[in-house]
């Protein structure tokens, strides 16, 4: 079955400081792996979007790792700020018929910045 | 910009009822996606449309149906509510090239409640 695993759960932090969240994955053959934003009762918005054949990925203060071989991605947050308070999901797309539709989304981590 | 939206932000019903939420989108996007997200468990696929009339079921389709009589517009039906199907409704779209980096928008999300 495919899994997304998410650690931590979550995560306090001060204001300025650094982050890294965790994403395992089991999904295979693998497509592209995504990280998303979500801000409390809200959609979640997409962060990044890698394919099996990239390393990282950034967006502004968010840079995203994946390593194919061992399964693994980490979001890094530079200089959080209170606005990075959200839940980060992680989202692994298998290769299907269909494209993308498929999609196995982690639990995300629950990120708390505090002044 | 993508905009995905629904109906209602919050929706309150009764055992039996029937319940209909609806998805707008304003890109011409060929797919379209209805999830439901609890606690612990991450957004689960109920059903989703990659033409219009074309419907495939998702993971957890039980108790549930859809209608896509347009191509910007994904109804979600209940056909006769029940509490556990008390949950936050996330609707999305996505342009459906079959491309790895072929992104989901989502709308805000609808919180139903069944009483």
């Amino acid at each position: 079955k495919n899994q997304v695993e998410q650690s931590p759960q979550s995560l306090i932090i001060l204001e300025g400081k650094n982050c890294t969240l965790q994403c395992n994955y089991t999904v295979s053959p693998f497509s592209n792996l995504r990280w998303y934003k979500q801000d409390t009762g809200r959609g979640p918005v997409s962060l990044t979007i890698m394919t099996f054949s990239e390393n990282t990925k950034s967006n502004g203060r968010y840079t995203a790792t994946l390593d194919a071989d061992t399964k693994q991605s980490s979001l890094h947050i530079t200089a959080s700020q209170l606005s990075d308070s959200a839940s980060y999901i992680c989202v692994v797309s298998p290769i299907s018929n269909f494209g993308n539709e498929k999609l196995t989304f982690g639990t995300g981590t629950r990120l708390t910045i505090i002044p | 910009d993508v905009k995905v939206t629904q109906s209602s932000r919050y929706l309150v019903k009764r055992t039996g009822e029937k319940v209909f939420l609806e998805c707008v989108q304003d890109m011409d996007h060929e797919n379209m996606f209805w999830y439901r997200q609890d606690p612990g468990l991450g957004l689960r696929l109920i059903y989703f449309s990659y033409d219009v009339k074309m419907k495939e079921k998702g993971d957890i389709p039980e108790g549930y149906s859809v209608s896509r009589e347009k191509k910007e517009r994904f109804s979600l039906i209940l056909e006769s509510a029940s509490t556990n199907q008390t949950s936050m409704y996330l609707c999305a779209s996505s342009l459906g090239v079959g491309s790895p980096t072929d992104t989901q928008y989502f709308g805000p999300g609808t919180r139903l409640t069944v009483l």
